[in-house]
């Protein structure tokens, strides 16, 4: 079967770091995106993994692990724009279909 | 460069009815895929449209159909609506179609919400 599991809710303090982990399982895996939500917004593209690694962007770095079926987002130097929803999809190397988990939502306090 | 555009933004529909859902997406782009995306389900991938063909299709039910014209514009149709189809129904375009690789990004639109009363 296909499933992504991430939490539902996370909160933060301004300037605090946070991980926002993705465990995955399909039928086959092609990559994974995270994309952050701004309620009422579209979703932007924030990074994307294949390989197993750490990949660096900025303020916002993701992890990969392919044999474990896990990912995470992590957010350095928090801040109140970073309040949004992060979803977590995985490519279904079988299907190109993109499976998307039903999302964080990141409550960044001051 | 332009964003992917999709209208209406809002809708409000009753029960039986239908309603079309139209998107623009980024100049060049020539993949369109279209989700549903509800509080309990996240996004659901609807359909994928490339060159003018449905490329994949997801679990939903023939009522949801879709359609592509040749400068990459779509059409989302969603027939004998039921109050379950109320969601923001959210149009992503790539430069080529999710099938062609694996890093193909999407780029999302601002949705349609749709309520259906």
């Amino acid at each position: 079967g296909q499933n992504i599991d991430q939490p539902t809710e996370m909160t933060a303090t301004e300037g605090a770091i946070v991980q926002i982990n993705c465990t995955y399982q399909t039928s086959g895996f092609n990559g994974l995106f995270w994309y952050q939500q701004h309620a009422g917004e579209a979703p932007t593209f924030l990074s994307y993994n294949v390989l197993d690694g750490l990949e660096e962007k900025g303020r916002f770095s993701s992890f990969l692990s392919r044999s474990k079926g896990y990912s995470y987002l992590l957010l350095k130097e928090l801040q109140m724009k970073d309040s949004a929803s992060y979803l977590c999809a995985v490519r279904d190397r079988d299907t190109d279909k993109l499976i998307f988990g039903t999302g964080t939502r990141l409550q960044v306090f001051p | 460069k332009a964003g992917v555009t999709q209208t209406p933004r809002y809708l409000i529909k009753t029960r039986g009815q239908q309603v079309t859902l139209s998107c623009s997406p980024i100049s060049g782009h020539r993949s369109v895929s279209w989700y549903q995306q509800t509080p309990g389900q996240g996004l659901q991938f609807l359909f994928e449209y490339f060159s003018e063909t449905q490329r994949n299709k997801g679990n939903f039910p023939g009522r949801f159909s879709g359609r592509q014209f040749s400068n990459s514009r779509s059409e989302m149709n969603v027939s004998t609506l039921e109050l379950g189809d109320s969601a923001l129904y959210l149009c992503a375009s790539s430069l080529n179609s999710l099938t062609s690789g694996n890093k193909e990004t999407q780029y999302f639109g601002p949705g349609t919400r749709l309520l259906v009363l």
